[in-house]
C-alpha cells in the first residue's frame, strides 16, 4: 500500500461548482498534513496546513480525520484559475523521521467556463 | 533574496554517464530533499537530509547518491546505474524539526537521456 493515496481523477467541474478531494495515509504516527497545489511543470506550492480542527482560508476548507487516516480538501465556487493538480502531503513521525515529507500521486483539477 | 536554486534547468544524459544536479539555498534551512516527478505523477523521495553530513534514502533511491557537506548545498547525482532517469527533478528545503514548517522548493531540472 502507498503510504499516501488520493482520488486518482481527474476532475472536471463547471465555474462556481464545489469540488472534494480525498486523500488517505497509511502511517497512523504521521504529525502534519498538507494540501499542496501545481501547474503543470512548475513547483508544488503551498495551499494549505490541514490542522485537526480543520481550517478554512476563503472558498478552500480542509479537514484532518486521524482516526480514519483521512484527509480532504474542498473548494467552493471554482473559478478558472482553480485549474492545477492537488497534491496530499505527509509529514513524517517519531518512528521515521519528524522531517521525512512524502507527497500523495495528487488529483488533477479543470474548470471549465 | 533568500531561495532555493536549481540548475541547470534543462540536462542531458548519454548511456552510461554519471550527471549532477545542482541545489543551493540560502534560507539557512536544515532540512533539504530531491524528488522525482514523472509525467502525469505525483513527487517521489529519492534522498532527503536533515543535517550537514547526515541523508536518509527516500523511496527510489537506487541508482541515485547525494552529498550534504555543507548546510546550503545538496547535489544529486544521477549515476549510470539509474537505467531509466528521464524525469523532472524538484529540490526542497525547510526549517528542520518544525511540523507545519512549509517546503520551498527550487525551479526543477528536466532531464532527458540522449
Amino acid at each position: 500500500r502507498k503510504e499516501v493515496e488520493q482520488d486518482p481523477g481527474p476532475f472536471n467541474v463547471p465555474e462556481g461548482a464545489t469540488v472534494a478531494f480525498n486523500c488517505t495515509y497509511s502511517n497512523s504516527a504521521s504529525q502534519s498534513f498538507f494540501w499542496y497545489r501545481q501547474d503543470c511543470r512548475k513547483e508544488p506550492k503551498l495551499l494549505m496546513s490541514v490542522y485537526s480542527s480543520g481550517n478554512e482560508d476563503g472558498r478552500f476548507t480542509a479537514q484532518l480525520n486521524r482516526a480514519s487516516q483521512y484527509i480532504s480538501l474542498l473548494i467552493r465556487d471554482s473559478k478558472l484559475s482553480d485549474s492545477a493538480t492537488y497534491l496530499c502531503v505527509v509529514k513524517g513521525s517519531k518512528e521515521t523521521s519528524y522531517d521525512k515529507v512524502i507527497f500523495g500521486p495528487g488529483t488533477s483539477l479543470s474548470v471549465i467556463p | 533574496d533568500g531561495g532555493i536554486t536549481q540548475s541547470p534547468k534543462y540536462l542531458f544524459r548519454k548511456e552510461g554517464q554519471n550527471v549532477t544536479l545542482s541545489c543551493e539555498q540560502n534560507l539557512n534551512h536544515d532540512a533539504m530533499y530531491w524528488y522525482r516527478q514523472d509525467p502525469g505523477q505525483g513527487l517521489r523521495l529519492i534522498y532527503y537530509s536533515q543535517i550537514v553530513n547526515d541523508f536518509q534514502k527516500g523511496d527510489i533511491a537506487e541508482g541515485y547518491s547525494v552529498s550534504r557537506e555543507k548546510k546550503e548545498s545538496f547535489p544529486l547525482t544521477v549515476t549510470s546505474a539509474q537505467k531509466n532517469p528521464t524525469a523532472f527533478y524538484l529540490c526542497a528545503s525547510s526549517a528542520s524539526g518544525h511540523l507545519y514548517e512549509k517546503l520551498f522548493f527550487g525551479s526543477g531540472t528536466q532531464l532527458s537521456v540522449l
